[in-house]
């Protein structure tokens, strides 16, 4: 069964700290990984796209990481900002073709001050 | 403001109703995509559409429906309403059917009641 599970379930740490979040998945063949950050109520919003022939993608201060071997992948969260503070979720595409999305659980991440 | 648009906002309905929700997409955006994010259940993808036509199929109830005008907005139909129909819905839009960015719209809330 093509799943795709993200841990930790929820994260708190202090401003001006990194993070890392994960996500491992068992779709195989799979076409791109993305990581989305989601604002409680708020649409999803897009932070990477990796095809599996990517290892690392970034967008400012967030770094995604792929291994096609492992099928796992990072999201990692530089010097965080309260801003951060949402659920960050997972999506891997596949099978290849169908463009179908399997969507992790997310982590929920808080920011203190 | 990801330029996609949803309406309703909010909407409240009774078990065994019908009703429409409809999306604009980005101007631009051919592809349109439909999601349901519930508590138990998270993000799901239903359906996505490519200039009119069915590109991908995820999973929608047989009692769920869509469609892409023309004009490129979309509609999604939900009949015979459950309790559990109760959730966030999400159209989304990207400029075509494959490995782009997928912009999301803020979500209709449907509660069934």
């Amino acid at each position: 069964k093509n799943q795709v599970e993200q841990s930790p379930q929820s994260l708190i740490i202090l401003e001006g700290k990194n993070c890392t979040l994960q996500c491992n998945y068992t779709v195989s063949p799979f076409s791109n990984l993305r990581w989305y950050k989601q604002d409680t109520g708020r649409g999803p919003v897009s932070l990477t796209i990796m095809t599996f022939s990517e290892n690392t993608k970034s967008n400012g201060r967030y770094t995604a990481t792929l291994d096609a071997d492992t099928k796992q992948s990072s999201l990692h969260i530089t010097a965080s900002q309260l801003s951060d503070s949402a659920s960050y979720i997972c999506v891997v595409s596949g099978p290849q073709g169908t463009y179908k999305y399997i969507f992790g659980t997310g982590t929920r991440l808080k920011v203190l001050a | 403001d990801s330029g996609v648009t949803q309406t309703p906002k909010h909407l409240i309905t009774a078990t065994g109703q019908r009703v429409t929700l409809r999306c604009s997409p980005r101007s631009g955006d051919l592809s349109v995509y439909w999601y349901q994010q519930s508590l138990d259940q998270g993000l799901q993808f239903l359906i996505q559409y490519y200039n009119g036509e069915e590109r991908a199929k995820g999973n929608i109830l047989e009692r769920f429906s869509a469609q892409q005008f023309p004009d490129l907005h979309s509609e999604l139909n939900l009949s015979s309403l459950e309790l559990g129909d109760s959730a966030l819905y999400f159209c989304a839009s990207s400029v075509a059917a494959g490995i782009n960015t997928i912009y999301f719209g803020e979500g209709s809330w449907l509660t069934v009641v």
